[in-house]
């Protein structure tokens, strides 16, 4: 069963650019959710998407928005790069959130630079 | 909000030496409780999870239990070892509103040396 996809895995953009990230969960999973990872801040936390439906979002500006498509495949887009966008960003997808699993399944991160 | 307070690291422990790393939550309700561990350059992976109250949750010999009276939730394990090293992250999982989210902890980074 393949894990979860994240693509590009590295890309490095300047400043003011925009950039997308891909995500493609599990088989069968529905819901994908996306974290910030810096050494700074630690992991936080983005939004989560759930049948192509935003069900919760982080504290996170408005340059930071995200989609989910019918075959539950996700994209975040972040508009706009500011130097502090530098990050690994974190795709989990699960079976069916809010039901008291609470289990996410990782995929390796998109790590994002910016000059 | 709700919060996890992670023991800071890093850790460096010699080979067979006991682990423990601390992580205690806020109460707000009764979360669902997780660690979560990522090795070096990869995602994180789930490693041991507790649902309520005195469940211990166990995996690779590593374990933790749910401490309501003490809102904790500290990793521990007998005997580590080398392929131990890794980041280990403690994650309360909240509800409310309509959703379901993980909260994690800024990480605890523990080398193993033989």
């Amino acid at each position: 069963k393949a894990g979860v996809t994240q693509t590009p895995r590295y890309l490095i953009k300047t400043r003011g650019q925009q950039v997308t990230l891909s995500c493609s969960p599990i088989s069968g999973h529905r819901s994908v959710s996306w974290y910030q990872q810096t050494p700074g801040q630690g992991l936080q936390f983005l939004f989560e998407y759930f049948s192509e439906t935003q069900r919760n979002k982080g504290n996170f500006p408005g340059r930071f928005s995200g989609r989910q498509f019918s075959n539950s495949r996700s994209e975040m887009n972040v508009s706009t790069l500011e130097l502090g966008d530098s990050a690994l960003y974190l795709c989990a997808s699960s079976l069916a959130w809010g039901y008291g699993t609470g289990e996410l399944f990782f995929g390796e991160g998109s790590r994002l630079t910016v000059l | 909000g709700d919060s996890v307070t992670q023991m800071e690291g890093p850790v460096t422990l010699s080979e067979e030496a006991f682990l423990t790393i601390n992580c205690t939550y806020t109460a707000t309700g009764y979360p669902s409780l997780f660690w979560y561990v990522q090795y070096p350059g990869e995602g994180l992976q789930l490693l041991l999870k507790a649902t309520k109250a005195d469940d211990k949750g166990s995996n690779k010999g590593f374990e933790a239990t749910y401490r309501k009276e003490t809102t904790s939730f500290h990793l521990e394990k007998g005997s580590v070892q080398v392929s131990d090293s890794a980041v280990y992250f403690c994650a309360p999982a909240y509800s409310g509103a309509g959703s379901y989210q993980l909260t994690f902890g800024k990480g605890t980074k523990l080398s193993v040396i033989p």
